[in-house]
Protein backbone atom coordinates (compact mmCIF):
# COMPACT_ATOMS: atom_id res chain seq x y z
CA UNK A 1 0.00 0.00 0.00
CA UNK A 2 1.56 3.16 -1.61
CA UNK A 3 -0.91 5.46 0.22
CA UNK A 4 -2.62 8.27 -2.10
CA UNK A 5 -0.05 10.01 -4.04
CA UNK A 6 -0.48 13.78 -4.94
CA UNK A 7 2.02 16.08 -7.59
CA UNK A 8 3.08 18.86 -7.28
CA UNK A 9 3.15 19.38 -3.26
CA UNK A 10 3.28 23.00 -4.13
CA UNK A 11 2.42 25.25 -7.05
CA UNK A 12 2.75 28.90 -7.18
CA UNK A 13 0.97 30.44 -9.90
CA UNK A 14 -0.05 34.32 -11.20
CA UNK A 15 -3.17 34.90 -11.45
CA UNK A 16 -4.93 34.34 -14.54
CA UNK A 17 -2.42 31.66 -15.31
CA UNK A 18 -4.08 27.99 -15.47
CA UNK A 19 -2.93 25.06 -13.21
CA UNK A 20 -3.31 21.08 -13.23
CA UNK A 21 -2.93 18.73 -10.19
CA UNK A 22 -2.39 14.98 -10.02
CA UNK A 23 -3.73 12.38 -7.98
CA UNK A 24 -2.65 8.59 -7.95
CA UNK A 25 -5.24 6.84 -5.78
CA UNK A 26 -4.35 3.60 -3.36
CA UNK A 27 -4.29 1.07 -6.48
CA UNK A 28 -7.66 -1.46 -5.58
CA UNK A 29 -10.24 2.08 -4.73
CA UNK A 30 -12.23 2.67 -7.05
CA UNK A 31 -13.54 5.88 -5.61
CA UNK A 32 -11.80 9.30 -5.49
CA UNK A 33 -12.49 12.43 -3.81
CA UNK A 34 -10.84 15.83 -4.60
CA UNK A 35 -11.54 18.57 -1.34
CA UNK A 36 -10.45 21.85 -0.67
CA UNK A 37 -8.96 22.92 2.55
CA UNK A 38 -8.01 26.64 3.68
CA UNK A 39 -5.94 27.22 6.42
CA UNK A 40 -7.31 26.59 9.96
CA UNK A 41 -10.39 25.07 8.51
CA UNK A 42 -11.57 21.17 7.75
CA UNK A 43 -11.79 20.29 4.27
CA UNK A 44 -15.00 21.29 1.58
CA UNK A 45 -15.90 18.56 -0.63
CA UNK A 46 -15.21 18.91 -4.53
CA UNK A 47 -16.20 16.48 -6.68
CA UNK A 48 -16.29 12.52 -6.28
CA UNK A 49 -15.78 10.07 -8.72
CA UNK A 50 -16.90 6.08 -9.02
CA UNK A 51 -13.93 4.56 -11.20
CA UNK A 52 -13.96 6.97 -14.45
CA UNK A 53 -17.99 8.33 -13.68
CA UNK A 54 -17.88 12.10 -12.04
CA UNK A 55 -21.00 11.41 -9.67
CA UNK A 56 -21.27 14.59 -7.97
CA UNK A 57 -19.94 18.37 -8.11
CA UNK A 58 -20.54 20.64 -5.32
CA UNK A 59 -21.85 24.21 -5.95
CA UNK A 60 -17.94 25.46 -4.83
CA UNK A 61 -16.64 24.04 -8.29
CA UNK A 62 -17.20 27.01 -10.82
CA UNK A 63 -16.80 26.74 -14.14
CA UNK A 64 -13.56 27.23 -13.83
CA UNK A 65 -12.85 23.85 -12.50
CA UNK A 66 -12.83 20.53 -14.16
CA UNK A 67 -11.87 17.14 -12.80
CA UNK A 68 -11.39 14.26 -15.07
CA UNK A 69 -10.30 10.36 -14.22
CA UNK A 70 -10.33 9.20 -17.88
CA UNK A 71 -9.01 5.67 -17.26
CA UNK A 72 -10.61 5.27 -13.56
CA UNK A 73 -7.46 5.39 -11.83
CA UNK A 74 -5.75 8.36 -11.84
CA UNK A 75 -7.32 12.04 -11.63
CA UNK A 76 -6.63 15.62 -12.51
CA UNK A 77 -8.14 18.78 -11.29
CA UNK A 78 -7.62 21.37 -13.57
CA UNK A 79 -8.30 25.14 -12.82
CA UNK A 80 -8.08 27.54 -15.24
CA UNK A 81 -7.85 31.31 -14.92
CA UNK A 82 -6.99 31.43 -11.32
CA UNK A 83 -7.55 33.96 -8.81
CA UNK A 84 -6.30 34.62 -5.49
CA UNK A 85 -9.49 33.08 -3.98
CA UNK A 86 -8.16 29.44 -5.18
CA UNK A 87 -5.02 29.51 -2.93
CA UNK A 88 -5.71 26.78 -0.85
CA UNK A 89 -4.64 23.43 -0.21
CA UNK A 90 -5.84 20.54 -2.70
CA UNK A 91 -6.64 17.20 -0.88
CA UNK A 92 -7.43 13.83 -3.02
CA UNK A 93 -8.78 10.84 -1.10
CA UNK A 94 -9.31 7.09 -2.68
CA UNK A 95 -11.77 4.70 -0.80
CA UNK A 96 -12.71 1.01 -2.27
CA UNK A 97 -16.39 2.05 -2.21
CA UNK A 98 -19.16 2.14 0.02
CA UNK A 99 -19.06 4.37 3.60
CA UNK A 100 -15.40 2.50 3.63
CA UNK A 101 -12.78 5.48 5.46
CA UNK A 102 -11.27 7.97 3.19
CA UNK A 103 -7.46 7.96 2.97
CA UNK A 104 -6.06 11.32 1.94
CA UNK A 105 -2.74 11.97 0.24
CA UNK A 106 -0.69 14.90 1.58
CA UNK A 107 -2.35 17.56 -0.52
CA UNK A 108 -0.67 20.38 -3.35
CA UNK A 109 -0.90 23.46 -1.69
CA UNK A 110 -1.76 26.52 -4.29
CA UNK A 111 -0.56 29.97 -3.95
CA UNK A 112 -1.54 32.63 -6.38
CA UNK A 113 -0.12 35.41 -6.71
CA UNK B 1 -26.72 22.40 4.32
CA UNK B 2 -25.76 19.77 7.02
CA UNK B 3 -22.94 21.52 9.15
CA UNK B 4 -20.55 20.12 12.20
CA UNK B 5 -19.56 22.56 14.45
CA UNK B 6 -16.42 21.76 16.46
CA UNK B 7 -15.63 23.41 19.74
CA UNK B 8 -13.40 24.93 21.31
CA UNK B 9 -11.65 26.03 17.61
CA UNK B 10 -8.34 26.39 19.55
CA UNK B 11 -7.09 24.73 22.53
CA UNK B 12 -3.54 24.69 24.47
CA UNK B 13 -2.82 22.76 27.11
CA UNK B 14 -0.23 21.66 29.42
CA UNK B 15 1.55 17.97 28.72
CA UNK B 16 -0.49 15.56 31.02
CA UNK B 17 -3.72 17.84 31.38
CA UNK B 18 -7.14 16.32 29.97
CA UNK B 19 -9.27 17.98 27.07
CA UNK B 20 -12.28 17.01 25.35
CA UNK B 21 -13.33 18.26 21.41
CA UNK B 22 -17.25 18.52 20.97
CA UNK B 23 -18.56 17.94 17.25
CA UNK B 24 -22.45 18.80 16.86
CA UNK B 25 -24.98 19.06 14.29
CA UNK B 26 -28.44 19.69 13.49
CA UNK B 27 -28.42 16.33 11.14
CA UNK B 28 -28.55 12.96 11.33
CA UNK B 29 -25.01 11.29 10.11
CA UNK B 30 -25.00 7.15 9.35
CA UNK B 31 -21.01 7.46 10.38
CA UNK B 32 -18.83 9.96 12.31
CA UNK B 33 -15.31 9.74 11.52
CA UNK B 34 -12.10 11.86 13.68
CA UNK B 35 -9.36 12.44 11.53
CA UNK B 36 -6.17 14.37 13.02
CA UNK B 37 -3.84 16.35 10.46
CA UNK B 38 -0.32 17.60 11.11
CA UNK B 39 1.13 20.67 9.14
CA UNK B 40 1.06 19.90 4.90
CA UNK B 41 0.05 16.74 5.76
CA UNK B 42 -3.00 15.05 4.81
CA UNK B 43 -6.06 13.76 7.24
CA UNK B 44 -5.47 10.24 8.72
CA UNK B 45 -8.27 8.60 10.18
CA UNK B 46 -8.37 7.92 13.95
CA UNK B 47 -11.73 5.98 14.50
CA UNK B 48 -14.89 5.56 12.69
CA UNK B 49 -18.23 5.50 14.89
CA UNK B 50 -21.75 3.76 13.09
CA UNK B 51 -23.45 3.69 16.12
CA UNK B 52 -25.52 5.57 18.46
CA UNK B 53 -24.04 5.71 21.57
CA UNK B 54 -20.83 3.69 20.47
CA UNK B 55 -17.90 4.41 22.35
CA UNK B 56 -14.74 3.60 21.17
CA UNK B 57 -10.97 3.80 22.50
CA UNK B 58 -8.04 3.94 21.39
CA UNK B 59 -4.92 4.24 23.78
CA UNK B 60 -5.44 7.68 25.38
CA UNK B 61 -8.12 8.70 23.24
CA UNK B 62 -11.92 8.20 24.02
CA UNK B 63 -14.34 8.36 21.01
CA UNK B 64 -18.31 8.74 21.78
CA UNK B 65 -21.35 8.80 19.02
CA UNK B 66 -24.00 10.83 20.20
CA UNK B 67 -27.42 8.14 20.80
CA UNK B 68 -29.06 10.35 17.69
CA UNK B 69 -25.86 10.36 16.07
CA UNK B 70 -26.17 13.81 15.89
CA UNK B 71 -23.05 14.22 17.85
CA UNK B 72 -19.83 13.49 18.91
CA UNK B 73 -16.78 13.34 20.89
CA UNK B 74 -13.06 13.26 21.38
CA UNK B 75 -11.65 12.73 25.08
CA UNK B 76 -7.61 13.15 25.00
CA UNK B 77 -6.47 11.55 28.54
CA UNK B 78 -3.05 13.09 29.90
CA UNK B 79 -2.17 14.38 26.67
CA UNK B 80 1.50 14.69 25.36
CA UNK B 81 3.17 16.66 22.92
CA UNK B 82 2.65 14.08 20.17
CA UNK B 83 -1.25 14.97 20.38
CA UNK B 84 -0.34 18.32 19.01
CA UNK B 85 -2.14 18.55 15.63
CA UNK B 86 -5.55 19.56 14.11
CA UNK B 87 -8.55 17.29 14.85
CA UNK B 88 -11.23 16.81 12.40
CA UNK B 89 -14.52 15.28 12.57
CA UNK B 90 -16.52 13.90 9.28
CA UNK B 91 -19.93 13.23 9.05
CA UNK B 92 -21.07 10.28 6.46
CA UNK B 93 -24.40 9.71 4.91
CA UNK B 94 -26.58 6.69 4.16
CA UNK B 95 -26.42 7.81 0.44
CA UNK B 96 -23.76 5.55 0.04
CA UNK B 97 -21.47 7.68 -1.50
CA UNK B 98 -18.84 8.01 1.00
CA UNK B 99 -18.52 11.62 0.85
CA UNK B 100 -18.27 13.12 4.06
CA UNK B 101 -19.08 16.81 5.51
CA UNK B 102 -16.28 18.47 7.96
CA UNK B 103 -16.27 20.10 10.57
CA UNK B 104 -13.55 23.18 11.04
CA UNK B 105 -11.47 21.18 13.11
CA UNK B 106 -10.27 22.26 16.48
CA UNK B 107 -6.23 22.88 16.61
CA UNK B 108 -4.52 21.46 19.41
CA UNK B 109 -1.51 22.69 21.04
CA UNK B 110 -0.17 20.71 23.56
CA UNK B 111 2.89 22.36 25.34
CA UNK B 112 5.94 20.42 26.92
Amino acid sequence: DTGVSQNPRHKITKRGQNVTFRCDPISEHNRLYWYRQTLGQGPEFLTYFQNEAQLEKSRLLSDRFSAERPKGSFSTLEIQRTEQGDSAMYLCASSPGGNSPLHFGNGTRLTVT
Amino acid sequence: TQLLEQSPQFLSIQEGENLTVYCNSSSVFSSLQWYRQEPGEGPVLLVTVVTGGEVKKLKRLTFQFGDARKDSSLHITAAQTGDTGLYLCAGGHESNTGKLIFGQGTTLQVKP
